[in-house]
């Protein structure tokens, strides 16, 4: 199957930093990828959605001028976590979109896990 | 608004069967899937129906009524390694983001 990697897998920052999380899908081109959190115990939460080439569209409630997402290239997409502090500490999970002729389907990346202290 | 109803857990035991149900309420529908997800990993895909009928891969089975916005998700021969979180995910429309349920907790016991 297709493969997304993320990177970093881990982050440790200090509060006011900004941290890059970068998504890749390895073996395909994807020119839509997605950005969730799940925090502890709860669900996905669809942040942002990427467009290859355009301004990402932000889910409801979501600061865009704190998570700059840019999807400059098929196969790469970037979230920065801007100014973070302790509250931003979640998991965070790319997926990519692979569309062929006849189907489609999103393949998520391992996440990064990302602590502000 | 948009939701997705699954139980928060569920308990079986070592080589039975299990459903876990989801219902859902969105404003558009074009298919459903099922992800499974351990414990500090990502989830992964294990099925997906857009139209009504049981669609099945192995050991795991996933049904959709469309009329009744409605499916579930069926375990069988259940094993250890099944303990996990599931989450059922609606795609609203065709090629467009996913909206996940709040996942459903298995416990297997032995």
């Amino acid at each position: 199957g297709a493969v997304v990697s993320q990177h970093p897998s881990w982050v440790i920052c200090k509060s006011g930093t900004s941290v890059k999380i970068e998504c890749r899908s390895l073996d395909f081109q994807a020119t839509t990828m997605f950005w969730y959190r799940q925090f502890p115990k709860q669900s996905l939460m669809l942040m942002a959605t990427s467009n290859e080439g355009s301004k990402a569209t932000y889910e409801q409630g979501v600061e865009k001028d704190k998570f700059l997402i840019n999807h400059a290239s098929l196969t790469l997409s970037t979230l920065t976590v801007t100014s973070a502090h302790p509250e931003d500490s979640s998991f965070y999970i790319c997926s990519a979109l692979l569309k062929d002729r006849s189907s489609y389907e999103q393949y998520f990346g391992p996440g990064t896990r990302l602590t502000v202290t | 608004g948009q939701s997705l109803e699954q139980p928060s857990e569920v308990t079986a035991v070592e080589g039975a069967i299990v459903q876990i149900n989801c219902t859902y309420q969105t404003s558009g529908f074009y298919g459903l899937s099922w992800y499974q997800q351990h414990d500090g990993g990502a989830p992964t895909f294990l099925s997906y129906n857009a139209l009504d009928g049981l669609e099945e891969t192995g050991r795991f089975s996933s049904f959709l009524s469309r009329s009744d916005s409605y499916g579930y998700l069926l375990l069988q021969e259940l094993q250890m390694k099944d303990s996990a979180s599931y989450f059922c995910a609606v795609e609203e429309r065709r090629d467009d983001k996913i909206i996940f349920g709040k996942g459903t907790r298995l416990h297997i016991l032995p």
